[in-house]
């Protein structure tokens, strides 16, 4: 059964700083991973999805990376605010399941 | 703007009272389903459904219904709530899910729910 792992589970930077949060999966046949940010209380916002093929997907900030043979994806914050403070997850999709696989997530905070 | 809906919100409610949480969402999703979140044990999947009257269990099922009589509506029923079920829960969808699609998921906003 697909195990996921993020960490570390908590991070704490000061702002400025460039971050790179993990997330190991443990059976390589996947689809795609997505990357999750969750304000506490509130729904899950969609960041990046990484398809299988691919090696890296980029939207302002964040660089999602994904090393499908070592079941690994890094997700990297340049310049971390105080405003990226959240908790962070990553999803993979399986190959031979319909249920998504999420990890625990890192709990970020980005102070001043 | 396309997104995914849950109401009530927020819901306090005792023992035993049947309740429905509504989820709809207007992209035209066929995969929908739902999550519950607790501390500690992250988020788990509850039902999930590949489109209109089909619908399977996902790995916390006990003590929940649904229904996808429509393709953009996805009600979470508890016929018998207990304080176990205390949570928070997301409902979500993606275009497709099947063997060989990729898609993202797309999250509600969470409904809190609170059984006394």
């Amino acid at each position: 059964k697909q195990e996921v792992t993020q960490i570390p589970a908590a991070l704490s930077v000061p702002e400025g700083e460039n971050l790179v949060l993990n997330c190991s999966f443990t059976d390589s046949a996947i689809y795609n991973l997505q990357w999750f940010r969750q304000d506490p209380g509130k729904g899950l916002t969609s960041l990046l999805l990484i398809q299988s093929s691919q090696r890296e997907q980029t939207s302002g900030r964040l660089n999602a990376s994904l090393d499908k043979s070592s079941g690994r994806s890094t997700l990297y914050i340049a310049a971390s605010q105080p405003g990226d403070s959240a908790t962070y997850l990553c999803a993979v999709k399986g190959r031979g399941s319909y249920i998504p696989t999420f990890g625990r997530g890192t709990s970020l905070i980005v102070h001043p | 703007e396309a997104q995914v809906t849950q109401n009530p919100r927020y819901l306090i409610t005792v023992t035993g009272k049947k309740l429905t949480v509504t989820c709809s969402q207007n992209m035209n999703h066929e995969y929908m389903s739902w999550y519950r979140q607790d501390p500690g044990l992250g988020l788990r999947q509850i039902y999930y459904s590949m489109n209109v009257e089909v619908t399977d269990k996902g790995d916390v099922p006990e003590g929940y219904k649904v229904s996808r009589k429509e393709k953009r509506n996805f009600p979470l029923i508890l016929e018998s709530p207990s304080p176990n079920q205390t949570s928070l829960y997301f409902c979500a969808s993606s275009l497709s899910w099947w063997q060989g699609d990729s898609y993202e998921q797309y999250f509600g906003p969470g409904t809190r729910l609170t059984v006394t």
